[in-house]
């Protein structure tokens, strides 16, 4: 059973910059277990951040970016704002399946 | 615009059968995966698995495999997944996303379903 982990929760204050990171339980990710990342705030459905790696959707906010960093999937927020504070998960791709991480609770304080 | 509009909330006993939907517009039905996610109350995100509505062509994880049955009817553009036996256990929140070429982008909002005797 493959297994992607994610760091249970990160605090970063306003204005600062944080790194959420994605692990895969196979081995270094790279950038063809196209990683995404999604944002979830509670009572809301997820909302697609990045994909494949580093591409960001017309919603992106420019402080997201995404890359792969020392073999894992990585979502950095530059300038954090309050409204980042959030659930965030990654998403991997594993030839004809995809697994989810188990999410980062990140606490804006 | 793209949206994809799912099915409402059910409340079901233990042991019926519910077959939830989840219908797409705003773009080429057949040309986007549609897959399927459970939240658990108080989870996270499981990807439960995916089909192509162009040919039907399906995978599932195999934490869902022979659990659930994930179909489509391209006429309608609509996806559907289905159980035959609910538990208690399958009582989650249940979303569908559009994804092609390692983009997963839009999603719904959500189907809520609850098993209970």
């Amino acid at each position: 059973q493959t297994v992607v982990t994610q760091e249970p929760s990160l605090t970063v204050s306003p204005g600062g910059t944080v790194t959420l990171t994605c692990a895969s339980s196979t081995g270094a990710v790279t950038s063809g277990y196209y990683p995404n990342w999604f944002q979830q705030k509670p009572g809301q459905a997820p909302r697609a951040l990045i994909y494949s790696t580093s591409n960001k959707h017309s919603w992106t906010p420019a402080r997201f970016s995404g890359s792969v960093l020392g073999g894992k999937a990585a979502l950095t927020l530059s300038g954090v704002q309050p409204e980042d504070e959030a659930e965030y998960y990654c998403l991997l791709y594993y030839g004809t399946t995809w697994v989810f991480g188990g999410g980062t609770k990140l606490t804006v304080l | 615009e793209v949206q994809l509009v799912q099915s409402g909330a059910e409340v079901k006993k233990p042991g019926e059968s519910l077959k939830i939907s989840c219908k797409g517009s705003g773009y080429s039905f057949t040309s986007y995966w549609i897959g399927w996610v459970r939240q658990m109350p108080g989870k996270g995100l499981e990807w439960m698995g995916i089909i192509y509505p162009g040919d039907s062509d399906t995978r599932y994880s195999p934490s869902f495999q022979g659990q659930v049955t994930i179909s489509v009817d391209k006429s309608i553009s609509t996806a559907y997944l289905q159980w035959s036996s609910l538990k208690a256990s399958d009582t989650a929140m249940y979303y569908c996303a559009r994804t092609a070429a390692g983009n997963y982008d839009y999603w719904g909002q959500g189907a809520l379903v609850t098993v209970s005797s």
